[in-house]
């Protein structure tokens, strides 16, 4: 099946910075890419599309301005979680469509963010 | 209304046994549907996915789809305590997915 890959897979920083997670598709191109955010014990949580070359379309009271997501190519986007505070620590997960015959989504491993 | 919606359990079977995971769902313009697995602190895996009424197996798998009804199933078959999971049920509806809020199943030896 396709791959999907985030680095980096765990980071801790302290309150009041910014952290940046990458979302490649490594054997596939993806025009669209899914962020999303799991807190523990609960299901997965839509953020944003990622669309490449045009802006993200965010989900209802997701800060746009506090979640940056570019999409730079047709194999990676970005998520950049600025200023972070301890209640953004979470599990962030990116996941991209085939586009072939049935939509399959592929997730990548996730990206487990810890803010002190 | 919720998009897609699945008992949340926990759902326990012993070692051997049937598991019955039910999803429904609210969109009939849904388009497929697809049975992930997400193990603890893992991101999710897509076990199968179906778009036909119908039954679809893949080994130890069956999902079962009735578009009439809105509902798909998925029926793990012998199971095992590997498969002691969260389960999480999606629709695709044009671009977007939609997914429940997920079955914890626990398989007991």
């Amino acid at each position: 099946g396709a791959v999907v890959s985030q680095h980096p897979s765990r980071v801790i920083c302290k309150s009041g910075t910014s952290v940046k997670i990458e979302c490649r598709s490594l054997d596939f191109q993806a025009t669209t890419m899914f962020w999303y955010r799991q807190f523990p014990k609960q299901s997965l949580m839509l953020m944003a599309t990622s669309n490449e070359g045009s802006k993200a379309t965010y989900e209802q009271g997701v800060e746009k301005d506090k979640f940056l997501i570019n999409h730079a190519s047709l194999t990676l986007s970005t998520l950049t979680v600025t200023s972070a505070h301890p209640e953004d620590s979470s599990f962030y997960i990116c996941s991209a469509p085939t586009s072939g015959g049935v939509n399959e989504q592929f997730f990548g491993p996730g990206t487990r963010l810890t803010v002190l | 209304q919720k998009e897609v919606e699945q008992n949340s359990g926990p759902l326990s079977v012993p070692e051997g046994a049937i598991a019955s995971l039910n999803c429904t769902y609210s969109d009939r313009g849904s388009q497929s549907f697809f049975w992930y697995r997400q193990y603890s602190g893992k991101s999710p895996e897509l076990i199968m996915f179906i778009y036909s009424n119908g039954d679809k197996e893949d080994g130890r798998f069956t999902a079962q789809l009735n578009k009439a009804s809105q509902y798909v199933s998925l029926l793990i078959r012998d199971s095992q305590p590997s498969d002691s999971a969260t389960y999480l049920c999606a629709v695709n509806i044009g671009n977007q997915f939609y997914f429940g809020t997920g079955t914890s199943l626990t398989v007991i030896p």
